[in-house]
This record gives C-alpha cells, structure tokens and sequence, in this order.
C-alpha cells in the first residue's frame, strides 16, 4: 500500500492566517491526490482534486499543488468555518490511502 | 447533491456482524457505472477505505479486510450494503459511505466527491 504522511498533525492559528499542510507519498504517484475536509457530524467535504483541481462550490482561499511525492494544501485567509481536519488521499492505486490528519485549531 | 444516507445500527457486540446500509437519494444508483464506497474512521485514527462496488456487483476490497468484509448492491432499492464480520472493539469507527466523482474510477483516480454524514458503530459487549 502507498503511505501517505501528513505534517504538522495538529495547528493552531488565527483567522485570517495562512495555513499550508503537507503531505508525502511513499512512492511517486504523478498528481493523484485528492484533499478532505471533516467535521464531526458532517459529511466529508472534497476540496481539492488531481493535487490542484478546485473542487466545484470551494472557497479560492484553498489551493493546492506538488505532484511525484510532495503536496501542499494552502489556505490563504483562515475563516472561522475552517476550523476542521483535513486529509489527503492518494488515487494513484488500490488500495486508495489517507493520510494522518491535520487539525486546524485555533 | 447527491444525497447518501447510512443505517445506523449503533451497537454490535463482538464476533457478530456488523450490517450497514447506504440509501442513495436523487439519483439511481445503476445510472452511470460508479464505485459506490464504504470507509471508515476509527476513534484517534485517519480515514480508511474499505471497499467499493459497482451496480453489476463488481466489487473490490482492501487488503487488510478482505476476508471479513461482504459489500453487495440492491438496484431495486438504490442500496448497496456492508458486511463485517467477527468484529473486534478495533471496527469501532464512524463508517461512511460515499460515491466518486466520476464513473469507471476504481483502480486509478477515485475522488470521494459525494458522502453520507456518517454512522457511528460501536462494538462492545
């Protein structure tokens, strides 16, 4: 299986800051790489897609980029509804990984 | 939108059978060739995929379940279903189940674009 690590596992910031959470496959997987956010109680949320795609219905202040092993997802100007946990995910073969999470606190 | 609603079935005792179902909403399940999806996410821990299926019954699992885990579809319902078995206080989780963004994507470049909002199944005695 292809191991996805996230960094940090856990934030804390303001509104309004920038926030940038990485990821690292195990192995190089093109741009196949997709970014989550969850909230107790609530559907996960696609964001990003193809390590760069916006997601239909996304703020812009999300971004994302890299491809081979290393990604980043960037949050511009931190809003009060982005407080959550994010996730990257590998679709570059079965069987589709997570990373760890990363927490946005405040 | 697309509508997902897991059973919830709340508490399984160990050893049993842990059944979930997923109802699909504003859309039929056998309307494009989807790989409608099961993960999960365990207490402290990330998100794990458990498996996906398709409206023929083409199914495919992760390794590390494969030989507990039973993932079937119900076109006249617009269901399809989870089966674990001998479950363990470690199947403890909130179990989703999802839809991809586009159709045909099981192999390669699965998007989980469409989600319930999630069940949370207990196993204890």
């Amino acid at each position: 299986d292809i191991q996805m690590t996230q960094s940090p596992s856990s934030l804390s910031a303001s509104e309004r800051d920038r926030v940038t959470i990485t990821c690292r496959a195990s192995q190089t997987i093109s741009t196949y790489v997709n970014w989550y956010q969850v909230k107790k109680g609530r559907a996960p949320k696609l964001l990003i897609y193809g390590a760069s795609s916006l997601h239909g219905g996304v703020p812009s202040r999300f971004s994302g980029s890299g491809s081979g092993t290393d990604f980043t997802l960037t949050i511009s100007s931190l809003q009060p509804e982005d407080f959550a946990t994010y996730y990257c995910q590998q679709s570059f073969s079965l069987p589709p990984t997570f990373g760890q999470g990363t927490t946005v606190e405040i | 939108q697309l509508p997902l609603q897991e059973s919830s079935p709340g508490l399984v005792k160990p050893s049993e059978t842990l059944s979930l179902t997923c109802t699909v909403s504003g859309g039929s399940i056998f309307s494009s060739n989807y790989y409608w999806g099961w993960i999960r996410q365990s207490p402290g821990k990330g998100l794990e995929w458990i498996g996906s299926i398709d409206y023929r019954g083409s199914a495919y699992y992760t390794p590390s379940l494969r030989s507990r885990v039973n993932i079937s579809v119900d076109t006249s319902k617009n269901q399809f279903s989870l089966n674990l078995k001998s479950v363990t206080a470690a199947d403890t989780a909130v179990y989703y189940c999802a839809r991809p963004l586009t159709p045909n994507t099981v192999l390669r470049g699965v998007i989980w674009a469409f989600w319930g909002q999630g069940t949370l199944v207990s196993v204890s005695s």
